[in-house]
């Protein structure tokens, strides 16, 4: 069954460093997708993604955040500065669009910024 | 009023039993429902999206009521295994705009 990786796991920082984190959507799927959850709170929407473009971004996505499909595979978060309210779960998801809606979500990956 | 608000529990109940979850969206224009499950720690997991006319799958159901920007989900005889967190997730319209996840209700299912 086709599946969303992320890459890595785990990632530790010092604050104030740039992080990039790495995912790879299904092969066929149009729309990229990167949610955040901190520790105890509820999965939060940071922007999604489709036709090599910002479609949507919430708050949280200040211009410390960007996104990035450097190439055919891969989809790419990058936050330039890290905070300490950083260290979360950061989830990469990706759907078809169109009929298939369904969001798919990857393993994602543990920050931590000390 | 919260986007997306569920009763984030613990609901603790015995193998065997049925439990219901409820879960109120304040957007009327809301198109799209699904639920979730996630495990402690790892991704959320589609379990079912949510149809007007209510839909089944094996020991789930899932209703939605418009009317009252309410959704619900049925577990009937749990198993150990149903133990996780379920997330009540709604979108604007189909998969290419974001959703929102409501905090989860979570679930234990003892022996």
């Amino acid at each position: 069954e086709p599946e969303v990786t992320q890459t890595p796991s785990h990632q530790v920082t010092q604050m104030g460093q740039e992080v990039i984190l790495r995912c790879v959507p299904i092969s066929n799927h149009l729309y990229f997708y990167w949610y955040r959850q901190i520790l105890g709170q509820k999965v939060e929407f940071l922007v999604s993604f489709y036709n090599n473009e910002i479609s949507e971004k919430s708050e949280i996505f200040d211009d410390q955040f960007s996104v990035e499909r450097p190439d055919g595979s891969n989809f790419t978060l990058k936050i330039r500065s890290t905070k300490l309210e950083d260290s979360a779960m950061y989830f990469c998801a990706s759907s078809g669009g169109g009929i298939e809606e369904t969001q798919y979500f990857g393993p994602g990956t543990r920050l931590l910024v000390l | 009023r919260k986007e997306v608000e569920q009763d984030p529990g613990p609901f603790n109940v015995p193998e065997g039993a049925t439990v219901a979850f409820n879960c109120t969206y304040s957007n009327s224009a809301s198109q799209s429902f699904f639920w979730y499950r996630q495990d402690c720690r790892k991704e959320p997991k589609l379990l079912m999206s949510v149809y007007s006319s209510g839909n089944e799958d094996g020991r789930f159901t899932a209703q939605l009521n418009r009317a009252s920007q309410y959704i619900s989900l049925l577990i009937r005889d749990s198993k150990l295994s149903d133990s996780a967190t379920y997330l009540c997730v709604v979108s604007l319209s189909g998969g290419y705009q974001k959703v929102t996840f409501g905090i989860g209700t979570k679930l234990q299912v003892i022996p």
